[in-house]
């Protein structure tokens, strides 16, 4: 089976642009999770989706958002992009409450 | 004070040495999870656990829920396991196994 995959990998965007990200699970996978991992700030948990609800939300502001389409395909938008905004960006998705499996990343750089 | 604490920050070892990292959080968890991450950002899920001990290969994960305390070994180390270990935990309140929260990670350099 193909991996979870990140489409782009690296993104340069500058403040005030918005951005979207997408993920695309393993095949059969219904649950996505997002994650953001800066150098201060770690880990740090967005959302997760699962047949295309969103399931649980991380403690970002709304600029952050996201959704899952019906082919458990998922993409996460960020508006008017801060400085602090710029991270790698991962999902993972995974099969019934079991192991996630971790995407690549998205890195992204705003200036 | 951060809910999942890890220790040590930095190990570094030469190869054939036993390993141990620890994880302690301070909340009621669904679910405790330790990944693995190698330099260039990508992720791997070595375990996720909710009681007693889970082995895979040289890697073992144990976790004590009354002490709120898990560990991870590495038997006989090798310089491919240079890496940073991170333990999450999924809060009880979280309703899902996904939603974590991370322990800083532990840098390992096991050295040849």
């Amino acid at each position: 089976k193909a991996g979870v995959t990140q489409t782009p990998r690296y993104l340069i965007k500058t403040r005030g642009q918005q951005v979207t990200l997408s993920c695309s699970p393993i095949s059969g996978h219904r649950s996505v999770s997002w994650y953001q991992q800066t150098p201060g700030q770690g880990l740090q948990f967005l959302f997760e989706y699962f047949s295309e609800t969103q399931r649980n939300k991380g403690n970002f502001p709304g600029r952050f958002s996201g959704r899952q389409f019906s082919n458990s395909r998922s993409e996460m938008n960020v508006s008017t992009l801060e400085l602090g905004d710029s991270a790698l960006y991962l999902c993972a998705s995974s099969f019934m409450g079991e192991t996630q499996y971790f995407g690549p990343g998205t890195r992204l750089l705003v200036l | 004070k951060n809910e999942v604490e890890q220790s040590p920050q930095n190990l570094t070892a030469q190869e054939g040495e036993f390993i141990t990292i620890n994880c302690s959080y301070s909340v009621g968890i669904s679910a405790l999870h330790w990944l693995q991450q190698h330099p260039g950002g990508g992720i791997v899920s070595l375990f996720m656990l909710s009681s007693g001990k889970k082995k895979h290969g040289r890697l073992i994960a144990t976790i004590n829920i009354q002490e709120k305390h898990s560990s991870l070994h590495i038997t006989a180390s090798h310089p491919r396991d240079s890496a940073v270990y991170i333990c999450a935990v999924s809060p009880n309140s979280g309703g899902s196994n996904y939603k974590l929260t991370f322990g800083k990670g532990t840098l390992l350099t096991v050295n040849p």
